[in-house]
């Protein structure tokens, strides 16, 4: 049973608009959230985190807001520039960061498109 | 500072054979993982290690084997590879809570391209 859960495979966005990339969790103990980003043929990157005693991260152009009620993160690109087309992952951990395992998701792929 | 390495990048190997991956990481990160990516998966942990000499498995631990002799190092073997075993291999590193780090945000290697036949 997937815990961590992007339900859209991929995303397709005009540069300079906003790309929106959803993600979904089940276990109600994981209590940070991060997002990394992978290009082809390369390890994934750390893009952003956030905790869960918060319910909006920052961080230039992207954001990640959490609402812990709906069990629910997005990450917000603005503008989306047609190098953030990557997969993006999200990520949670379960322990309080106290070991550092991490659940990923699936992955989106994001498309910008000059 | 050269992040996380992996050796090597690429390795083909017929049903039956044996091989290590090597990661190397110069960040003096207590933590270490192996991870494996299949098409349409995340990322799945197969093992970890929280400092020198200790290892402990992750979801998808069979038919792996890793051994962390020094700080730096985390080695995932291959005792018997099988066609199922054809991934991606991630490792990654990231710092500990008692080192003052952010332990969750951790850092990947470049990934290994297995092909099992």
């Amino acid at each position: 049973d997937q815990q961590v859960k992007q339900n859209s495979p991929s995303l397709s966005v005009q540069e300079g608009r906003i790309s929106i990339l959803n993600c979904d969790y089940t276990n109600s103990m994981f209590d940070y959230f991060l997002w990394y980003k992978k290009y082809p043929a390369e390890g994934p990157t750390f893009l952003i985190s956030i905790s869960s005693i918060k319910d909006k991260n920052e961080d230039g152009r992207f954001t990640v807001f959490l609402n812990k009620s709906a069990k629910h993160l997005s990450l917000h690109i603005v503008p989306s520039q047609p190098g953030d087309s990557a997969v993006y992952f999200c990520a949670a951990t379960p322990y309080g960061g106290s070991q550092g395992n991490l659940i990923f998701g699936k992955g989106t792929k994001l498309s910008v498109k000059p | 500072n050269a992040g996380v390495t992996q050796t090597p990048k690429f390795r083909v190997l017929k049903t039956g054979q044996s091989m290590t991956l090597l990661c190397a990481q110069d960040m003096n990160h207590e933590y270490m993982y192996w991870y494996r990516q299949d098409p349409g998966m995340g990322l799945r942990l197969i093992h970890y290690s929280v400092g020198e000499g200790t290892t402990a498995k992750g979801e998808v631990p069979d038919g792996y084997n890793v051994s962390r002799l020094k700080k730096q190092n985390f080695l995932l073997g291959l005792e018997s590879a099988a066609p199922s075993q054809t991934s991606v291999y991630f490792c990654a590193s990231s710092y500990s809570k008692a080192s003052g780090g952010a332990t969750d945000t951790q850092y990947f290697g470049p990934g290994t391209r297995l092909t099992v036949l």
